[in-house]
């Protein structure tokens, strides 16, 4: 149990353009959903918090005009990267969590490369 | 300000040897911390929780508050423990802050 998924795996994306990441909780109800960025051998850096029905929580630095987040299911957040330049490309890893239990689940990551 | 340190980015042990992850914290309120392992070409995964005060394959930590550490140990390291471990410390509605990771090699 308690699988996230992400949706897509990698992406390639021309400059200027934008892209959408999905992320699911697929066999669990996540009240709280996570963004994180990871750069090559680097650790995870948590962007933003996600909470169903609810605006978005951006960590300090991180552009909420850039990085567009929909959390409008308890199953289902979304991150849009708005027109994308070279250098947001990176991994981007989702996590999910059930209210009242502090585990996080993580989602598998999509590598995203803007050209 | 919250901040995780693990100060080995790389540990190679022999098989069957002890192994030691270092993780020291800063953090103004109550720490909850957290081991979290990466296999290869898998997805982060959660090893341990301070709280549970458990074993989880063969592998324990504990909080030390005056030395703010939660060194993870192992007795008897084995092949199938190479990874990535990273030590985290829960904020606030459990926003996460990693350390930036140790790669583990055991070898035979």
């Amino acid at each position: 149990g308690a699988v996230v998924s992400q949706h897509p795996s990698r992406v390639i994306c021309k400059s200027g353009t934008s892209v959408k990441i999905e992320c699911r909780s697929l066999d669990f109800q996540a009240t709280t959903m996570f963004w994180y960025r990871q750069f090559p051998k680097q650790s995870l850096m948590l962007m933003a918090t996600s909470n169903e029905g609810s605006k978005a929580t951006y960590e300090q630095g991180v552009e909420k005009d850039k990085f567009l987040i929909n959390h409008a299911s308890l199953t289902l957040s979304t991150l849009t990267v708005t027109s994308a330049h070279p250098e947001d490309s990176s991994f981007y890893i989702c996590s999910a969590r059930v209210r009242l239990y502090p585990e996080q689940y993580f989602g598998p990551g999509t590598r995203l490369t803007v050209t | 300000a919250q901040r995780v340190t693990q100060p080995e980015k790389l540990l190679s042990v022999f098989k069957g040897a002890p192994v030691e992850l270092k993780c020291n914290y800063s953090y103004s309120g109550s720490p909850e911390l957290f081991w979290y392992v990466q296999y290869s070409r898998q997805r982060l995964q959660l090893l341990l929780r301070h709280i549970s005060r458990e074993s989880i394959k063969g592998f324990t930590a504990d909080l030390n508050k005056g030395e703010t550490s939660f060194h993870l140990k192992k007795p008897f390291a084995q092949e199938e423990d190479s990874a990535m471990y990273y030590c985290a410390l829960a904020r606030g509605d459990y926003k996460l802050s990693f350390g930036a990771g140790t790669t583990v090699t055991v070898r035979a």
